[in-house]
């Protein structure tokens, strides 16, 4: 079952903050965040852990609630280089099944 | 230190044909996965290879079928190719440790057009 994202796009002005929600259906364990700019290879940001502490990349960081089978991601103070399509993927078995993207515009 | 490549960069095949994608791992990286992603979607899982061996295989027909080679390149076949297959394939490579705490590293893709 796909994880899912919301919201869909966001469009921010620089130094503006924006929240990413990623959602299952089924229990959490891991939760990786990858960001992806147009023609380029999703780069990785940071994992998530059942039971571990919140992460951190640069002024993005992240967290994962057990009980709302939920992971979060915060873009704070946004630049110009958060542009881009954030994925979330849930990890399970060998594989990680990707939501469908949020799509974040940072404007100056 | 090199990533992942990954080759050819773009291919255009014609519906029915087959085609042969190459990746080989970052520096060091045993485990090498496959995933296909549509225009405006997430990467979906095809299959994953270590120590030469399917490892684990996600909802995708038996056109697909890869291969890993003694020094972890891998390779990713389609045969008898439909125009849905049109996407771009990305392999990924991390250490055996598992998905649960490793990262995955991308290549740029191979874009492919089925006409």
């Amino acid at each position: 079952q796909q994880p899912v994202q919301s919201p869909q796009a966001v469009i921010l002005r620089e130094g503006e903050d924006a929240v990413i929600n990623c959602s299952s259906s089924k229990a959490l364990y891991s939760v990786h965040w990858y960001r992806q700019k147009h023609g380029e290879a999703p780069v990785f940001l940071m994992i998530l852990l059942k039971g571990g502490e919140q992460k951190g990349h640069e002024k993005i960081s992240a967290s994962f609630n057990e009980k709302k089978q939920q992971s979060s991601l915060y873009l704070t103070a946004s630049q110009l280089s958060y542009s881009g399509t954030y994925f979330c993927g849930t990890a399970a078995g060998n594989k990680l099944t990707f939501g469908g993207g949020t799509r974040v515009l940072v404007k100056p | 230190d090199a990533g992942v490549t990954q080759s050819p960069t773009h291919l255009i095949k014609t519906r029915g044909q087959q085609v042969t994608l190459r990746c080989s791992p970052k520096s060091g990286h045993d485990t090498v996965s496959w995933y296909q992603q549509a225009l405006g979607q997430g990467p979906q899982f095809i299959f994953q290879y270590y120590e030469e061996e399917e490892r684990q295989r996600g909802n995708f027909p038996d056109r697909f079928s890869g291969h890993q080679f003694p020094n972890y390149s891998s390779e990713l076949n389609v045969n008898a190719l439909l125009l849905g297959d049109s996407a771009l394939y990305l392999c990924a490579s991390m250490l055996q440790t598992g998905i649960y705490n490793s990262p995955l590293h991308f290549g740029n893709g191979t874009r492919l057009t089925v006409t």
